[in-house]
Parts: C-alpha cells; sequence; structure tokens
C-alpha cells in the first residue's frame, strides 16, 4: 500500500479556508484517498474519501491532482472545533485497511 | 446507528495482570478492526475480524494479547501479563462492505 506524506502541523486562521496537504506519490490505480481527523481524547472521524476526481460533502472538499500524486483536503470556513490531527491515508476500498498506516497526520490548529 | 462503542474508556492496571477490553461495532457491520495509538503517532492496525473469523494479525500483536468475536458481533481484546510499552489507547473500528471505518473513541491503558 502507497504511504502518504503530511507536514507536522498547520495553522489556519478562524473563518478562513484550511488547505491540507497530502503526498501519496506510490499510489497505486486502485486505491483511494480517504481522510480522518482526530480530535483529543476521541477516536478517528471519517471526512471525505475519493478516487479521482475531486469531491464534495457537509463537511470538506478533496482535491486530487490528475497524475493522483498528491491531494488538498479543503475546510471551506475553519472553526475553533476544527481543531484535530488530520490523517491522508489511501487504501483498497475492497478492504485494504489492515495495511494501512496512518502515519503521525498533520495537526491544524484554527486560531480565533 | 449508535456508533462503535468501547469499554471501557479508561484502564489503569499493574505490570502483569491481564486485562480485558470490549468493543461493540455498528450494529450491521461485519467488519471489525482493532489498533493501538500511542502519544503523538496515528492508529497502528492489530486486528481485523470479518464476522466471527480472524482474518489478519500484525506483527504488533505478540502472544500475549488475544482478540476474539464470537457470533460476529462484539469484539473482546485481552492483554496478559502486562507490561509498562502496552501502556496506549486501544481503538475499535467497524465498516460493512467497502464503507469508511467508524472508529470508537478507545480504551485507555495505563500499566504502572
Amino acid at each position: 500500500d502507497a504511504k502518504t506524506t503530511q507536514p507536522p502541523s498547520m495553522d489556519c486562521a478562524e473563518g478562513r479556508a484550511a488547505n491540507l496537504p497530502c503526498n501519496h506519490s506510490t499510489i497505486s490505480g486502485n486505491e483511494y484517498v480517504y481522510w480522518y481527523r482526530q480530535i483529543h481524547s476521541q477516536g478517528p472521524q471519517y471526512i471525505i474519501h475519493g478516487l479521482k476526481n475531486n469531491e464534495t460533502n457537509e463537511m470538506a472538499s478533496l482535491i486530487i491532482t490528475e497524475d493522483r500524486k498528491s491531494s488538498t483536503l479543503i475546510l471551506p470556513h475553519a472553526t475553533l472545533r476544527d481543531t484535530a490531527v488530520y490523517y491522508c491515508i489511501v487504501v483498497l476500498n475492497s478492504g485494504g485497511y489492515q495495511k494501512v498506516t496512518f502515519g503521525t497526520g498533520t495537526k491544524l490548529q484554527v486560531i480565533p | 446507528d449508535t456508533g462503535v462503542s468501547q469499554n471501557p474508556r479508561h484502564k489503569i492496571t499493574k505490570r502483569g495482570q491481564n486485562v480485558t477490553f470490549r468493543c461493540d461495532p455498528i450494529s450491521e457491520h461485519n467488519r471489525l478492526y482493532w489498533y493501538r495509538q500511542t502519544l503523538g503517532q496515528g492508529p497502528e492496525f492489530l486486528t481485523y475480524f470479518q464476522n466471527e473469523a480472524q482474518l489478519e494479525k500484525s506483527r504488533l500483536l505478540s502472544d500475549r494479547f488475544s482478540a476474539e468475536r464470537p457470533k460476529g458481533s462484539f469484539s473482546t481484546l485481552e492483554i496478559q501479563r502486562t507490561e509498562q510499552g502496552d501502556s496506549a489507547m486501544y481503538l475499535c473500528a467497524s465498516r460493512a462492505g467497502v464503507s469508511p471505518l467508524h472508529f470508537g473513541n478507545g480504551t485507555r491503558l495505563t500499566v504502572t
């Protein structure tokens, strides 16, 4: 399974868009990009996922480059409650979580 | 959807004692995963069940660890002869088919 690289930390002003990058240069054609976040003392929470096309849901948008080697998670209007560790992983949708490495993620601090 | 439930939330035990954690997945989820998370790190895969069958175990799962999922419902993770290095957050997650993982809020184990 492909591994991912994320910056260890980022700051974002409240109300502004938070753009979290992720590199996954060894992703294979049938692996999906998933984003989860973990707020202190809680389990990780699913945010969004995609294969090739950009995706949007009520929480965030996911932009995947055409070569699929990197992606960006966008929180359009960050709030203080978005302060969390964000994990980008790549996984076979049919059941590859056994081989996934979550890594250390990006610690996003939303500043008032 | 009542979410993934884990009990207890916190467990303090003395070195050498046995501990058991319980995970109740979302009722229709046939796939169940256990992860371990230490401070500053992302979740690390321990073991995976599909229904009642334990299909995969990580090399992190030493012979002091055992997991069960009788009847494909709840799961237990037992650690025998605990060591200080076992201190961590133990996370359970479940999914149905190709859905995203749903995590519980974990059991935090402290071995003194």
